[in-house]
């Protein structure tokens, strides 16, 4: 079935270091790809997205390119703030079925 | 305008108990999913409905589990005889329909079988 890796955290950086958590997948077909940030005690929320290959998504400052040839949909920020610390989770959504199939998440704490 | 909404946000029961777990989604989405998380993982499926009707309910982990959503808006997921392997928090998302789309999830209820 349809599966998501990401790195395992967590992530420990210092302001303005730059980041990259990565991602991939294993799905039958062209799913889309997904990028969900989790800040503490608060519900997911969608940071970026890429539905087709070559596509890159980008919000916040964070940059995600939907690699086919790799399987791959790494996350990426130039310079990180204390404010990007949060759980940050890699979906796919297949393109024959309804439901997102999420990585188990990282974990990013940025220092001051 | 407001967002997913679930309540309650905590819910503490003990082995063997019912209960249920309601979300209210954004106004005018057609599409409405549980999902499980639990501790260090990230959210597992379990049901979508599109509209009233349950469209794929394959992550439901056995039959203690149900859920509903009678008007097409609101929806209820129902706990038979809780385990506490049931603990985790239950996340409902919505979208305006069924598809590759932007699913925008509430806050969570975090579950507790004691």
């Amino acid at each position: 079935g349809d599966s998501v890796t990401q790195m395992e955290g967590p992530v420990t950086l210092s302001e303005e270091a730059f980041l990259t958590i990565n991602c991939t997948y294993t799905a039958t077909g062209y799913p889309s790809l997904f990028w969900y940030v989790q800040y503490p005690g608060e519900g997911l929320q969608l940071l970026l997205k890429a539905t087709k290959a070559d596509d890159k998504g980008s919000n916040k400052g964070f940059e995600a390119t939907y690699r086919k040839e790799t399987t791959s949909f790494h996350l990426e920020k130039g310079s990180v703030q204390v404010s990007d610390s949060a759980v940050y989770f890699c979906a796919l959504h297949p393109n024959y079925g309804q439901n997102f199939v999420f990585g188990p998440g990282t974990r990013l704490s940025v220092l001051p | 305008g407001a967002g997913v909404s679930q309540t309650p946000s905590n819910k503490v029961t003990e082995k063997g108990k019912y209960v249920e777990l309601r979300c209210d989604p954004i106004s005018g989405h057609t599409a409405l999913y549980w999902y499980r998380q639990s501790l260090g993982q990230g959210p597992e499926f379990l049901i979508y409905f599109q509209g009233t009707g349950a469209a794929d309910d394959s992550g439901l982990p056995n039959d203690r589990f149900f859920a509903v959503r009678p008007e097409g808006s609101v929806s209820t997921l129902k706990i038979q005889r809780t385990e506490r392997g049931d603990s985790a928090v239950y996340l409902c998302a919505s979208s305006l329909r069924a598809g590759q789309e932007t699913q925008y999830f509430g806050p969570g209820t975090r579950l507790l079988v004691l």
